[in-house]
């Protein structure tokens, strides 16, 4: 199943960049998350957006920004990471709460 | 310690073998989920379940609510079942899944 897409597939980046990671769905879903995982760690909720309204935010810190314009495409905007934001963050989609996720390939970061 | 616990972490069989991966979690849950997650990272929904079993080609999921314990089995193992099998419930409080840190297996020919 390949019904969410996520770009850049891998990004390398510094401390003082601004960046943004894409994640589309095509699945015709109503609710989509953003996962951080960290090596060696379980996957993470960072957060949950169903019908474009943020209903979940795992207390993440403010340089990273989500953005739903609609149900179909969730963006998480990056600045001034750490390096210890380097991670794969994936985004997920299903029909909306606690449904099956279908998850996208994910972004492998990397924070230098 | 993790509200969700999976054992074995690692596991290793040879092909044709039957494998169990156990997973115990500690709060009140609306679904367990079973994902299968290959090198490189992709992630795939096994199964969803909230009682009883599923079963889907070799693999069986069961989960017991009373004893708070899922198990996942894979009938005749293949090399190319190798990979992280992570077991997540949905509390009943929300809507965000808890994770456990998953399974490694290595099914070798």
């Amino acid at each position: 199943e390949t019904g969410v897409t996520q770009t850049p597939r891998h990004l390398v980046m510094g401390m003082t960049n601004k960046k943004s990671l894409k994640c589309e769905q095509h699945l015709g879903h109503n609710a989509m998350y953003w996962y951080k995982q960290s090596a060696k760690k379980p996957l993470e909720l960072m957060f949950v957006y169903n019908f474009k309204e943020q209903t979940e935010n795992n207390s993440v810190p403010s340089r990273f920004s989500p953005e739903c314009p609609n149900s179909s495409h969730l963006f998480l905007h990056l600045h001034t990471l750490q390096p210890e934001d380097s991670a794969l963050y994936l985004c997920a989609s299903s029909r909306g709460p606690p449904d099956t996720q279908y998850f996208g390939p994910g972004t492998r970061l990397t924070v230098l | 310690k993790n509200e969700v616990e999976q054992s074995p972490q690692n596991l290793t069989a040879q092909e044709g073998e039957f494998i169990t991966i156990n997973c115990s979690y500690s709060v009140g849950i609306s679904a367990l989920h079973w994902l299968q997650q290959h090198p490189g990272g992709g992630i795939v929904s096994l199964f969803m379940l909230s009682s009883g079993k599923k079963k889907h080609g070799r693999l069986i999921a069961t989960i017991n609510i009373q004893e708070k314990h899922s198990s996942l089995h894979i009938t005749a193992s293949h090399p190319r079942d190798s990979a992280v099998y992570i077991c997540a419930v949905t509390e009943t409080s929300g809507s965000r899944l808890t994770f456990g840190e998953g399974t490694q297996l290595t099914v070798n020919p």
